[in-house]
């Protein structure tokens, strides 16, 4: 595997599930990212860590909850979604913040 | 208000024809740079700019930095399907410090067809 990995690439989950979004990366960086996407809106921020430190969480509900174990590996867990968090979820890695970010194919996730 | 506002939002265009699109802001970045996203798939790095007023060229492809770094364009010349995308400009604030994050503007969705 090269790059940024990203799985599941679909989710369809229920309002009462719990779930969880795994991102690999293959590059050696110190930096990763979790980003929604939704239609007709910018790229949000949702938080980045960098050296396995969480250094920014946007004003993003607490039904998200992110987990970086090491720096190759980042997770967003999922718990009691609402339609509008329907969305693609990316996640990117860099070498340091604020420089090139490399993004994994995204989560393409649907609340029911 | 967006930050990095994306021009036009959508563009409709036949095989070989040229276009630009804009990316503007009322603020000033200490780097701009450029993504191509396709369905499907996550943003690809084009390019980064760093001086104001600095021009790079990326085959058909022409990026430029406004000289006070509030504003870039992208120049594609004879475009064809394959440049089809999602193109998304980003930008780090030069006021954010040790945060350094990447803004990104909301996109022009390019369609070129054959």
């Amino acid at each position: 595997e090269t790059g940024v990995t990203q799985t599941p690439r679909h989710l369809v989950m229920g309002m009462t599930n719990k779930k969880s979004l795994k991102c690999e990366q293959h590059l050696g960086h110190n930096a990763m990212y979790w980003y929604k996407q939704s239609a007709k809106k910018p790229l949000e921020l949702m938080f980045v860590y960098s050296l396995e430190e969480r250094v920014e969480n946007n004003s993003v509900p607490s039904r998200f909850s992110p987990e970086c174990p090491n720096s190759s590996h980042l997770f967003l867990h999922l718990h009691t979604l609402q339609p509008e968090d329907s969305a693609l979820y990316l996640c990117a890695s860099s070498q340091g913040t604020g420089t090139m970010q490399y993004f994994g194919p995204g989560t393409r996730l649907t609340v029911t | 208000t967006q930050l990095l506002e994306q021009s036009p939002q959508f563009l409709s265009i036949q095989e070989g024809e040229n276009l630009t699109v804009y990316c503007n802001s009322s603020s000033v970045f200490s780097s701009l740079q450029w993504y191509r996203q396709e369905p499907g798939e996550g943003p690809v790095l084009l390019v980064t700019v760093v001086t104001g007023g600095e021009v790079k060229k990326l085959k058909r492809l022409t990026f430029q930095f406004g000289d006070a770094r509030k504003d870039s364009s992208l120049h594609i010349t004879a475009a064809q399907p394959g440049d089809t995308g999602l193109y998304l400009c980003a930008g780090v604030l030069i006021s954010s410090g040790s945060a350094r994050q990447l803004t990104f503007g909301s996109g022009t969705q390019l369609t070129v067809l054959p």
